[in-house]
Formats: C-alpha cells, sequence, structure tokens
C-alpha cells in the first residue's frame, strides 16, 4: 500500500520569508503525487499534482513542489508567504494503478502559520 | 456550476439517532467519495461508489451506509450515533483516472453527544 507522510504538523513563517512543508512518500510503482490546501471551514482545493512529467511541478497561487525518487521526497515550497497563505496543507498520494480506479491517501497534514 | 455540494454544514446528534448526510455532484463525475477528517489524522476514505449502483468499503466503513441510485447522489448515513462519529465529513468526485484532480464540498461538521 502506498503512504505518505508529512514530517511537520506545524510550521510557522513570517510574511515574506520562504515556505517548505516537507512530504515523503512510500510506493513501490511511479506515484501520483498531489498537495491540497484547506483554508479555516472551507474545502480542500488542489494546489498542484505531479504524474510523472517534469519533476517540478508549479501550482496557484505561487507554489512548487519538486519530485525527487532517489529522495522518496514531494516538498512544498513557495519563495515568499503571504498571510492568506496560512492553512492546513495535505499531501496526497494517488493509488489504484492496478486497478485504474483512483484512491486518494492523505497525510495527516502541516498547518502553515504566517505571522505578520 | 454549484461542483460539489454538501448538506448539511453543521449538525448535532444524540448517541443512538440516525441522519443521512447529503451530497450532490453535477460534474457528472462517475467516481464519489466520502471522507472523515479528524484532528492530526488527515481524510480517512469511509466508502466509496465508481458509478451508479456501485458501492466499496473504504478504511473506516464501520457505522456508516451509503448508496449511489444516481450519478449525481451518494448520500451518508448514520444508523446508530456514536461520539466515536464525531468528526468532519466531505464528499469528494472525481473522474476516476489515477492522477486526476478530486473535487471536494464544504464539508459537514458533525457533533454527537
Amino acid at each position: 500500500a502506498q503512504s505518505v507522510t508529512q514530517l511537520d504538523s506545524h510550521v510557522s513563517v513570517s510574511e515574506g520569508t520562504p515556505v517548505l512543508l516537507r512530504c515523503n512518500y512510500s510506493s513501490s510503482y511511479s506515484p501520483s503525487l498531489f498537495w491540497y490546501v484547506q483554508h479555516p471551514n472551507k474545502g480542500l482545493q488542489l494546489l498542484l499534482k505531479y504524474t510523472s512529467a517534469a519533476t517540478l511541478v508549479k501550482g496557484i497561487n505561487g507554489f512548487e513542489a519538486e519530485f525527487k525518487k532517489s529522495e522518496t521526497s514531494f516538498h512544498l515550497t513557495k519563495p515568499s508567504a503571504h498571510m492568506s497563505d496560512a492553512a492546513e496543507y495535505f499531501c496526497v498520494v494517488s493509488e489504484g494503478r492496478n486497478t485504474g480506479f483512483q484512491k486518494l491517501v492523505f497525510g495527516t497534514g502541516t498547518r502553515l502559520l504566517v505571522s505578520p | 456550476n454549484a461542483g460539489v455540494t454538501q448538506t448539511p454544514k453543521f449538525r448535532i446528534l444524540k448517541i443512538g439517532q440516525s441522519m443521512t448526510l447529503q451530497c450532490t455532484q453535477d460534474m457528472n463525475h462517475n467516481y464519489m467519495y466520502w471522507y472523515r477528517q479528524d484532528p492530526g489524522m488527515g481524510l480517512k476514505l469511509i466508502y466509496y461508489s465508481v458509478g451508479a449502483g456501485i458501492t466499496d468499503k473504504g478504511e473506516v466503513p464501520n457505522g456508516y451506509n451509503v448508496s449511489r441510485s444516481t450519478t449525481e447522489d451518494f448520500p451518508l448515513r448514520l444508523e446508530l450515533a456514536a461520539p466515536s462519529q464525531t468528526s468532519v465529513y466531505f464528499c469528494a468526485t472525481c473522474r476516476g483516472t489515477v492522477g486526476t484532480e478530486a473535487f471536494f464540498g464544504q464539508g459537514t461538521r458533525l457533533t454527537v453527544v
């Protein structure tokens, strides 16, 4: 079974400083990976996804992530944090390559706090 | 397009009561899912459906039931509410192919007292 581990439950940054949210995955084959964001009392929104094309993936709101097979990592970064980035972020791996049907496996989430 | 609509947004249930969480989508997706979200645990899959008339259990199905009579609707039923079912519930849809984006509803916050 595939899984993801988010290494930090909370990350605190100051506005204007870089953001790094860490994610490691476990998979027996080349995975599909996603980052989703959840703002308070809202549903989840897709930030970006990796599906075996370019290893550096650009998403919405200036976020990007790099797929590193040798490190089994898919860390999320942003050069400069904005107050509106404060939210919970989920790293997600997609299962289902054998069945052709997608099931998403979620990490436990990282809460990003941005201070002025 | 409304996307994925969940009702109600909030509900308080007494132990032993039953209720149905509604989920409707207008995206014409065959695949629908129910997840529950507990603090620090991420989202866990309760049930999923690959099309009308077809449902299957996810990781944490105990205490829940689902049905899928149409492409649009995927209700989640709690028969005998227990405090352990206090959670936030999300419905989601996708086209189903591995690597495709899932679209989520706004969630239902359920408290069982």
